[in-house]
């Protein structure tokens, strides 16, 4: 149980596009999620706090307009990184809480941006 | 702002050795998750703490938990190769928002 989802693992695009990933919860529920960015050889960030019905919540200086999260159902987050640079390449980890009983996160596997 | 301060960052052993990590803050956390992360993967829960004083153990893994829920640390008995991998401290702070403040980590590089 508890098995958390990330699609695509690996992306690679162009400087002035958008990329959208997506974060599943597969046999739980969950009311919130929480997306991460981690740099080679470094601990995660937290990026922002999404809570399904609602607005995310961002952490000090992340873009919102840059970074849009959208937690359209209580086991579906997406990330979109929009106008993506070489500076927003990195490895993109969501995290899900269960909506009830436990008190813990469950990590998704990731995803590898590559901004060309 | 709560931190979490991770040491060793680095640490090289050999096989059947034994060692500790350490994670240190000068705040209470409601509850403190070790995690480890291979390379290209995300993290993999591997215990979670939540009362002050805790001792956990899984198999050649022990994990504590501080008195003041301040600190915690994971100690390893008789490493194995397997065990490679950076290990990762977070702690939840309590409150509606459950969000992890994560240490930096600590790369184990356990050698034959």
């Amino acid at each position: 149980g508890a098995v958390v989802s990330q699609h695509p693992s690996r992306v690679i695009c162009k400087s002035g596009t958008s990329v959208k990933i997506e974060c599943r919860s597969l046999d739980f529920q969950a009311t919130t999620m929480f997306w991460y960015r981690q740099f080679p050889k470094q601990s995660l960030m937290l990026m922002a706090t999404s809570n399904e019905g609602s607005k995310a919540t961002y952490e000090q200086g992340v873009e919102k307009d840059k970074f849009l999260i959208n937690h359209a159902s209580l086991t579906l987050s997406t990330l979109t990184v929009t106008s993506a640079h070489p500076e927003d390449s990195s490895f993109y980890i969501c995290s899900a809480r269960p909506e009830l009983g436990v008190d813990t996160q469950y990590f998704g596997p990731g995803t590898r941006l590559t901004v060309l | 702002t709560q931190l979490l301060e991770q040491s060793p960052q680095f640490l090289s052993i050999q096989e059947g050795e034994n060692l500790t990590v350490y994670c240190n803050s000068s705040s209470v956390f409601s509850s403190l998750q070790w995690y480890r992360q291979e390379p290209g993967e995300g993290p993999v829960l591997l215990v979670t703490v939540v009362t002050g004083g805790e001792v956990k153990k899984l198999k050649r893994l022990t994990f504590q938990f501080g008195d003041a829920r301040k600190d915690s640390s994971l100690h390893i008995t008789a490493a194995q190769t397997g065990d490679t991998g950076l290990y990762l401290c977070a702690g939840e702070g309590g409150g509606s928002n459950y969000k992890l403040t994560f240490g930096k980590g600590t790369l184990l590089t356990v050698n034959p």
